[in-house]
């Protein structure tokens, strides 16, 4: 069955980097593109971009943009999310999700444990 | 950006049925997917495509579309059914595609 099993909690200072990773199992890689999704404390969900693992190619929203990268590694089956420059607002679960894109649209069928990242001095 | 607009909260009667709102300017062209949220938990397809359902969700969830509004309803609500539920469509003339809604709390009585 299709698996998404991400790295453990991250406390970071501001201004540091942080990297979360997202092993994926149970399917062709780079058949699927992987989005990266967060949830601050008691809020909704953020959609940060996606990336398509066969090519590379990646889209992240405007207001991350110069911030975060996201890539995957191919031979391992694993995407990564990595954001700088943090403050105290990126702290949340980051998730990242299955991405199923579609000439109709596009959707998120199968969602990892998810990440706390806490930003605190 | 585009917008997705839920009600903050709705409450239901164990037995009865829950209607939860999507709406947006453009909802009519997309089509729009549904996740449930427990708490502490990861987000769940419950309902994609407008109304089709991924293997291993009820039947008591269904979907629809009009205009400018979606709709997810939960028939024969469960007290497991309690939960955030948030819409999303995928705006692919968008420099962003990726878009929730403002997220539903479902409490049931």
């Amino acid at each position: 069955q299709v698996q998404l099993v991400q790295s453990g909690a991250e406390v970071k200072k501001p201004g540091a980097s942080v990297k979360v990773s997202c092993k994926a199992s149970g399917y062709t890689f780079t058949s699927y593109g992987i989005s990266w999704v967060r949830q601050a404390p008691g809020q909704g969900l953020e959609w940060m971009g996606w990336i398509n693992p066969y090519n590379g190619n990646t889209d992240y929203v405007q207001n991350l943009q110069g911030r975060v990268t996201m890539t995957a590694d191919t031979f391992s089956s694993t995407a990564y999310m990595e954001l700088g420059s943090l403050t105290s607002d990126d702290t949340a679960v980051y998730y990242c999700a299955r991405t199923i894109s579609t000439i109709l649209g596009g959707w998120f069928d199968s969602w990892g444990q998810g990440t706390l990242v806490t930003v605190s001095s | 950006s585009y917008v997705l607009t839920q009600p903050p909260s709705v409450s239901v009667a164990p037995g009865q049925t829950a209607r939860i709102t999507c709406g947006g300017d453009t909802i009519g062209r997309e089509t729009v997917h549904w996740y449930q949220q427990r708490p502490g938990q990861a987000p769940v397809l419950v309902v994609y495509d407008d109304g089709d359902r991924p293997s291993g969700i009820p039947e008591r969830f269904s979907g629809s579309s009009s205009g400018n509004t979606a709709t997810l309803t939960i028939s024969r609500v469960e007290a497991g059914d309690e939960a955030d539920y948030y819409c999303q469509v995928w705006d692919s003339s968008s420099d962003h595609p990726g878009v929730f809604g403002t997220g539903t709390k479902v409490t049931v009585l």
